[in-house]
């Protein structure tokens, strides 16, 4: 999970394998949720977001997973690439445009 | 056709000096923001317009002043620069509430 802190988390895998990242969010009253990824020198990039009437959503080669119960997200990126390499964030929507983001965790892909 | 761009991407310049950050969407969103991001990726928000409207404006120093002159266009206005406005600043926008954001690619302020 995630939390604002000194240090940017880092996650290695090794290439092909399945990525999963996780993060907690804090509020309970949260109704949306998405994933962003950050490749080095751009701007976030929407990846996949899901509503709090699921708990997963699937994409290409991505699927997130909503536990509302212990409110966790997770990013599972399935037959990990070099381009997936990235920091990835999670934001969580607390209503009135405000939208709660995580610290990010750094994705290295071993060859 | 970008998104969401943003101008410049690269700005440079000393303590003291005024600068400012331009923005402009063709998404037709109608909400607008500026981030903050620190050298540990961390994203703060400053400020956010919702159809020219001020709706959002974080503890951020009175240096830093935002105007929107209509819903495409947001900028970014800095007094008296200091050193630790050092940062990548970046626009992004939606479509209202509960709406994912499309970013800019950000511009890396470096005040020396």
């Amino acid at each position: 999970g995630e939390s604002v802190g000194l240090h940017l988390p880092t996650l290695s895998v090794q290439e092909g394998d399945n990525s999963i990242i996780n993060c907690a969010y804090s509020n309970s009253a949260s109704d949306y949720f998405i994933w962003y990824k950050q490749e080095s020198g751009k701007g976030p990039q929407f990846i996949i977001d899901i509503r709090s009437n699921m708990d997963k959503r699937q994409g290409q080669r991505v699927t997130v997973l909503l536990n509302k119960t212990v409110k966790h997200l997770s990013l599972q990126i399935a037959a990990t690439q070099p381009g997936d390499s990235a920091v990835y964030f999670c934001a969580e929507n607390i209503g009135n445009y405000q939208l709660i983001w995580g610290a990010g965790t750094k994705l290295i892909i071993k060859p | 056709d970008t998104a969401v761009s943003q101008t410049p991407k690269y700005l440079v310049t000393q303590m003291g000096n005024d600068k400012s950050i331009k923005c402009e969407q063709n998404l037709g969103h109608d909400t607008m923001y500026w981030y903050k991001q620190d050298s540990k990726k961390f994203l703060k928000i400053m400020f956010s317009y919702n159809n020219k409207e001020l709706i959002i404006n974080e503890t951020v120093p009175n240096r830093f002043s935002p105007k929107s002159p209509d819903k495409a266009h947001l900028n970014l206005h800095i007094n008296s620069l200091e050193l630790g406005d050092s940062a990548v600043y970046f626009c992004a926008s939606s479509q209202g509430t509960g709406k994912a954001y499309t970013f800019g690619s950000g511009t890396r302020l470096t005040v020396v």
